[in-house]
């Protein structure tokens, strides 16, 4: 039984450059979220989806930030025209159903912008 | 705005000690508090986790004490090992209103070492 996948593990990209992050949840997890954590801080939610719907990206900045979790395929976190300040680990989690509290992390995607 | 305090940033213990790390929070809609483990370049695993009717949970070597009126939680490692080493953070789930699912307030994190 797969827990939550996430690729790449590690991702470098230059200023400028666009960053795709992708999430596979748990098998028979519809939920997913994605956080952000930056050096020696906690984590910081930034949006809440489930099958083809957005449902909370209040923690997701207004701009170049972006994210899907389509019918088919994995969760995609995309980030445009990155900057020296987006580098950090990107971790998703999965929870199975609606009401359920145990939310489960993956192995994050270590984004580092040159 | 921090919602989740967490103290201290930094413990070391004896092997077979007992280690401490506190949370407090601010938000009393708040409705799940759990423990994350997560040592380095891994994700974070759930520890344990308790909801804010029950006073005490403990599974294996871990406890949780939850204080309600406090609004602060602690969770507690009896004989603490080498393995346990890692950062833990606390956490508080948010009831989202409109969906079913919430999303997680993290502390700071506490580095845990326990030396031989």
């Amino acid at each position: 039984n797969a827990g939550v996948m996430q690729n790449p593990r590690h991702l470098v990209r230059r200023r400028g450059q666009e960053a795709r992050l992708r999430c596979s949840p748990m098998k028979g997890h519809s939920h997913v979220y994605w956080y952000r954590q930056l050096p020696e801080e906690g984590l910081k939610f930034m949006v809440y989806l489930q099958k083809e719907n957005i449902i909370d990206e209040s923690g997701m900045p207004k701009e170049r930030f972006s994210a899907e979790f389509p019918k088919e395929g994995p969760s995609i976190l995309r980030i445009q025209q990155v900057v020296r300040g987006d580098s950090a680990a990107y971790f998703c989690a999965s929870s199975p159903r609606d009401g359920s509290y145990e939310q489960y992390f993956g192995p994050g995607t270590r984004l580092t912008v040159t | 705005q921090q919602q989740v305090k967490q103290s201290p940033q930094s413990l070391i213990v004896q092997k077979g000690g007992i280690s401490i790390i506190n949370c407090a929070y601010e938000n009393t809609a708040f409705d799940y508090f759990p423990w994350y483990q997560q040592f380095p370049g891994k994700g974070p695993a759930l520890l344990i986790a308790i909801r804010p009717d029950v006073s005490e949970k403990k599974e294996g070597r871990f406890t949780i004490s939850f204080n309600k009126s406090a609004k602060q939680f602690s969770l507690h490692i009896m004989d603490s090992q080498p393995g346990d080493s890692a950062t833990y953070f606390c956490a508080a789930l948010t009831p989202y209103s409109g969906a079913g699912s919430y999303q997680l307030t993290f502390g700071k994190g506490t580095k845990l070492s326990v030396i031989p």
